[in-house]
């Protein structure tokens, strides 16, 4: 079956634009993961979604990053008037419930000129 | 806070080498550990597990035992193949939580 796929693949942007990064995990995932992957540094845990609630944002960087679900389906991470700092590889992940094995998309590159 | 770290890279090796990627973690309770794949083009792809202590993992070749007393969960292969060539990522979760501990990653790199 499809796996999570995320759009666009690459985005370029000007600093202090709005960009929009979407999720669409595996039908059926409860619980779905931003995470984010800065050049040289591991993954960064950003937020967890179980359903369209948002029990843990502990890893959102500031109040710049936000991020919506839609019922069990796709998700949405804005980030606000990006910094060249916000360039990095987004990775959304889902997973049958919350102690489940994680399914990863092919992630989102930004880059904020 | 939790932390995992990895060795760094890239790792070369020809093939049929044996392959062990360091691991070591720092966790204030009992967590889950896994490693994780990222083949050239493809999203990650968890590996293998261990949920507790003495636990080993396996899939592919691939090996690891979760060490308690070392803090351990160094990732191995007896022999590599080129199609092992990929990143390699050890992460960590803590019972009851969510989210996944990364370390930073290690590039396999294995010549014929």
């Amino acid at each position: 079956g499809a796996g999570v796929s995320q759009s666009p693949s690459n985005k370029v942007t000007e600093k202090g634009k709005d960009v929009e990064l979407r999720c669409d995990p595996i039908s059926g995932h409860t619980a779905l993961y931003w995470y984010r992957q800065r050049l040289g540094q591991g993954l960064e845990f950003l937020i967890y979604f179980q359903g369209n609630s948002a029990p843990d944002k502990s890893g959102l960087p500031s109040d710049r990053f936000s991020a919506e679900r839609t019922g069990e389906s796709v998700s949405t991470l804005t980030i606000q008037r990006t910094q060249q700092e916000d360039s990095a590889v987004y990775l959304c992940a889902s997973s049958r419930d919350r102690v489940a094995e994680q399914y990863f998309g092919p992630g989102t590159r930004l880059t904020v000129t | 806070g939790d932390s995992v770290t990895q060795m760094e890279g890239p790792v070369t090796l020809s093939e049929e080498a044996f392959l062990t990627i360091n691991c070591t973690y720092t966790a204030t309770g009992y967590p889950s550990l896994f490693w994780y794949v990222q083949y050239p083009g493809e999203g990650l792809q968890l590996l293998l597990k261990a949920t507790k202590a003495d636990d080993k993992g396996s899939n592919k070749g691939f090996e690891a035992t979760y060490r308690k007393e070392t803090t351990s969960f160094h990732l191995e292969k007896g022999s590599v193949q080129v199609s092992d060539s990929a990143v390699y990522f050890c992460a960590l979760s803590e019972n009851n939580t969510d989210k996944l501990i990364f370390g930073t990653g290690t590039r396999l790199q294995v010549f014929p």
